[in-house]
């Protein structure tokens, strides 16, 4: 079975300012993990994935995020942060089963961006 | 490509009245989802589909819902009765089969049952 920990419900930072959300995932075979983001009544929009290979991963916006096993963790960062990147955050596990991909998400990181 | 599509946006009835959610995935993705999402419980996968087949609905709360994938573009989750407990924003997401494959999501339906 899958899960993620994402801790931090709430996140505050500067406008300009380091981002870091944090994500640990827990999963009995190889894991592809994935960071979602949410804006305000709307669906949530694919950041970023990393499934094989560089653990080093870009996304869009400027977001990044690195598979580190030995840690179990995926943790998500952007040198500077926009007040844009206000939404909620998701980081999502993924177990292939029964012919069919199923994502597992954490519960969520409201990122606050402050003048 | 014109995305996840869900209809209605906002649907707000009485409690006891069914409710019908639909959905048209993206063309050629071949693995269908139903999300809900709660500020008490989060994101909650209800049921999903592959190839139009249901695999997995243990998320489905109550007999009172259904989900049903007639064809490859078409689904809808249906509420019958529907109770305050209900609301919540449900979301439809597709994708091509694979562990790597993305989901993509539409923009949701806000349902409140009063």
């Amino acid at each position: 079975a899958q899960s993620v920990t994402q801790l931090g419900s709430h996140v505050s930072v500067s406008e300009g300012a380091l981002v870091l959300l944090r994500c640990n995932y827990s999963s009995s075979v190889p894991p592809y993990l994935f960071w979602y983001v949410q804006y305000p009544n709307q669906g949530l929009q694919l950041l970023l994935k990393y499934t094989t290979g560089a653990t080093l991963v870009k996304g869009i916006n400027g977001f990044e995020a690195e598979f580190k096993k030995s840690e179990t963790s995926f943790h998500l960062t952007k040198p500077s942060a926009h007040m844009s990147d206000a939404a909620e955050y998701f980081c999502a596990v993924s177990a292939l089963t029964g012919g069919g991909n199923k994502l597992t998400f954490g519960t969520g990181t409201q990122l606050k961006v402050e003048l | 490509d014109a995305g996840v599509i869900q209809s209605p946006r906002h649907e707000v009835t009485e409690m006891g009245q069914e409710v019908t959610l639909r959905c048209k995935p993206i063309s050629g993705h071949n693995s269908l989802f139903w999300y809900r999402q709660t500020m008490m419980r989060g994101l909650e996968l209800l049921i999903y589909f592959n190839n139009n087949v249901p695999i997995d609905d243990s998320g489905m709360p109550e007999d009172r819902f259904s989900a049903k994938m007639p064809n490859a573009s078409f689904s809808t989750l249906k509420i019958q009765p529907s109770e305050p407990r209900d609301s919540a924003v449900y979301f439809c997401a597709s994708s091509l089969t694979g562990g790597n494959s993305p989901l993509h999501f539409g923009n949701g339906t806000r349902l409140t049952v009063t």
